[in-house]
């Protein structure tokens, strides 16, 4: 079986630092995506990736870049961290399609 | 834009009755609904889908959907404490950049010994 794996799963950050998110999977999944979940909130998508070297913006991409240089990896940049800020940051991926979402167990971000 | 709404917030049964958990979505020509589970700590976990009017059955889980309202409905028999996790409810959108899902809320469901 397959595995996806984010890292780290615990980062704590300054306000205005630059924080970067790593999430690889071995699902050959053409398919990735980036998720933010804050507690009465849901789900939200950041960006996504069809393919290696693509790049879609979410509903809340603004203060985020993203990277697919490799298919089986995507990354996510916070771009200036906000003072306060607590989020899990899920990545998931997926054959495409109507095809389910495999998660990761998530990143924990906590800005002090 | 997609929207998806989930009722009720939280939910609380005793083990052995019947979980009945509501979605809302606001475009009837939405691909697949998705229900996921969420456990503390954990990232979401695909339990079942449906697409077509009608229902589907798989072990003790059952989804009702009625594309005409605009609502799908979980139905979980014999709920059992093990079940006791945040569920989700995503609607599929596809467009010419692929295929995301729009995710609700989440219903807390906790199922007393």
């Amino acid at each position: 079986g397959g595995i996806i794996t984010q890292t780290p799963k615990f980062l704590i950050g300054q306000e205005g630092q630059k924080l970067t998110l790593k999430c690889q999977q071995n699902f050959n999944h053409d398919t990735m995506y980036w998720y933010r979940q804050d507690s009465g909130k849901g789900l939200r998508l950041i960006y996504y990736s069809i393919t290696e070297n693509d790049l879609q913006k979410g509903d809340l991409s603004e203060g985020y870049d993203a990277s697919r240089e490799k298919k089986s990896s995507f990354s996510l940049t916070v771009t200036s961290a906000q003072k306060n800020e607590m989020a899990v940051f899920l990545c998931a991926s997926s054959m495409g399609g109507n095809s389910d979402y495999t998660f990761g167990s998530g990143t924990r971000l906590l800005v002090i | 834009q997609e929207k998806v709404q989930q009722s009720p917030e939280s939910l609380i049964v005793p083990e052995g009755a019947m979980s009945s958990l509501n979605c809302t979505f606001s475009n009837s020509a939405s691909q697949s609904i998705w229900w996921y589970q969420q456990h503390p700590g954990k990232g979401p976990e695909a339990l079942i889908s449906i697409f077509s009017n009608g229902n589907k059955k798989e072990g003790r889980l059952t989804v009702y959907l009625n594309r005409a309202s605009l609502h799908v409905s979980l139905h979980i028999r014999d709920s059992q404490p093990s079940d006791s996790a945040v569920y989700l409810c995503a609607v599929s959108s596809y467009g010419s950049s692929g295929n995301k899902l729009i995710f609700g809320i989440g219903t807390l469901l906790s199922v007393k010994p």
